[in-house]
């Protein structure tokens, strides 16, 4: 099992530009999330799916949009990149379980996108 | 004030001894709490998950909760070099879809742990 992929590894945009990372999971997983990772900032939630289907905003979703292709498949768009968006970008998933509170989560190796 | 705080540190320690981690939370309401540790250009990984108040102890980590005060510690005994990282705390809230649950991180405490 490769686990939680994500493609690319890296990128680099100039200003305006669009894009899409796009991550999957083969653990047959319910939840998946997007996060953003900064110096000095912990990782924050951009944008989460509950289950396939469904979607909803985190703590900083302006800027991005998301889609929930189907269960393996969560994608992460910037329709117009701007600086302030270079981070490093994790993908997660979870399996929402009779203990719900108690789900963990699994962590892609991230893409890291640097916007000129 | 973020709703999980961590000092950021870096907290020096030398190799055998114990590290203290520290974590405070503001959601009187959350449930689960977790450790993650994250090495320098790598993705967290879930080391220690707590849900009762008390020590939960995994190998060298004991975990401790305190619902009350809103904290959550990781000690780590007989520390090596290869602990060196960032551990990141989290606190599972309830989101808005029913039925999940999201984690809110705090920023992370770099441990170094020298010889």
């Amino acid at each position: 099992n490769a686990g939680v992929t994500q493609t690319p590894k890296f990128q680099v945009l100039k200003t305006g530009q669009s894009m899409t990372l796009q991550c999957a999971q083969d653990m047959n997983h319910n939840s998946m999330y997007w996060y953003r990772q900064d110096p000095g900032m912990g990782l924050r939630l951009i944008y989460y799916s509950a289950s396939e289907g469904t979607t909803d905003k985190g703590e900083v979703p302006n800027g991005y949009n998301v889609s929930r292709l189907n269960k393996r498949e969560f994608s992460l768009r910037l329709e117009s990149a701007a600086p302030s968006q270079t981070s490093v970008y994790f993908c997660a998933s979870s399996d929402l379980g009779l203990a719900a509170t108690r789900e963990t989560q699994y962590f892609g190796p991230g893409t890291r996108l640097l916007v000129l | 004030q973020k709703e999980v705080e961590q000092n950021s540190g870096p907290l020096s320690v030398p190799e055998g001894a114990i590290a203290s981690l520290n974590c405070t939370y503001s959601d009187r309401g959350s449930q689960s709490f977790f450790w993650y540790r994250q090495y320098s250009g790598k993705s967290p990984e879930l080391i220690m998950f707590i849900y009762s108040n008390g020590d939960k102890e995994d190998g060298r980590f004991t975990a401790q909760l305190n619902k009350a005060s809103q904290y959550v510690s990781l000690l780590i005994r007989d520390s090596q070099p290869s602990d060196s990282a960032t551990y990141l705390c989290a606190v599972n809230r309830e989101g808005k879809t029913g039925g999940s649950y999201i984690p809110t991180f705090g920023r992370g405490t770099s441990l170094i742990v020298h010889p």
